[in-house]
């Protein structure tokens, strides 16, 4: 079965210094992986997905992340972190299983930023 | 033009109720699902639908009843409710294999 690990419950950065949130999956063939923010008392928006091709995606927001397929990863990546940045980040991993697609979530990384 | 809308945002109930949360989709999507969002923010799958018919059933007690009158619409009603159902409850939908677009949630309280 497919599954998600965030390794990092909570990160907090201060505003303009750089951002990496780790994520590793685990699933048997080419996984498709996305990326989503929750903002508090909101619903799940999506950064970025990675289905195949270049393995650096480029997403909303000023996010990247990169594909490593070798150490199972999927890390997504951000310059210069803003205070609007402050939310839930999630990782998931989609199977490519037909008709009983469906998204498994990590547990999520809390992002705090600092002025 | 909400792409997926879900009603009511916030449910306050007492334990035994009987209550039902709506999900509607304007993208044209062919799948929906329900997860469930626990207090410490995991989300779970509970229920897919392709079509109007049942995908996934992820060992969710059968108190909880998905319906799909149609392939834009996925409605969950749970009975006899329970304090352990308290969650954020997420409709979403995508199209085939893709992302799932989340609606806003429904926050369950139960007392």
């Amino acid at each position: 079965a497919q599954s998600v690990t965030q390794p990092d419950i909570h990160i907090t950065v201060s505003e303009g210094a750089s951002l990496e949130l780790r994520c590793n999956y685990s699933y048997g063939a080419t996984p498709y992986l996305f990326w989503y923010v929750q903002s508090p008392g909101q619903g799940l928006q999506l950064l970025l997905k990675y289905f195949s091709g270049d393995t650096l995606v480029q997403g909303i927001k000023g996010f990247e992340a990169e594909f490593k397929r070798s150490q199972s990863s999927f890390n997504l990546r951000k310059p210069s972190v803003h205070w609007s940045d402050a939310a839930e980040y999630f990782c998931a991993v989609g199977d490519s299983g037909g008709s009983n697609y469906k998204l498994t979530f990590g547990k999520g990384t809390l992002l705090t930023v600092n002025p | 033009d909400t792409a997926v809308s879900q009603t009511p945002k916030y449910l306050v109930t007492q334990m035994g109720n009987d209550k039902s949360i709506k999900c509607e989709q304007n993208l044209g999507h062919d799948t929906m699902y329900w997860y469930k969002q626990d207090s410490k923010k995991f989300l779970k799958i509970m229920f897919s639908y392709n079509n109007k018919e049942l995908i996934i059933n992820e060992t969710v007690p059968n108190r909880f009843s998905p319906k799909s009158p149609d392939k834009a619409h996925l409605n969950l009603h749970i009975n006899s409710l329970e304090l352990g159902d308290s969650a954020v409850y997420f409709c979403a939908s995508s199209q085939s294999v893709g992302p799932l677009h989340f609606g806003n949630g429904t926050r369950l309280t139960v007392t």
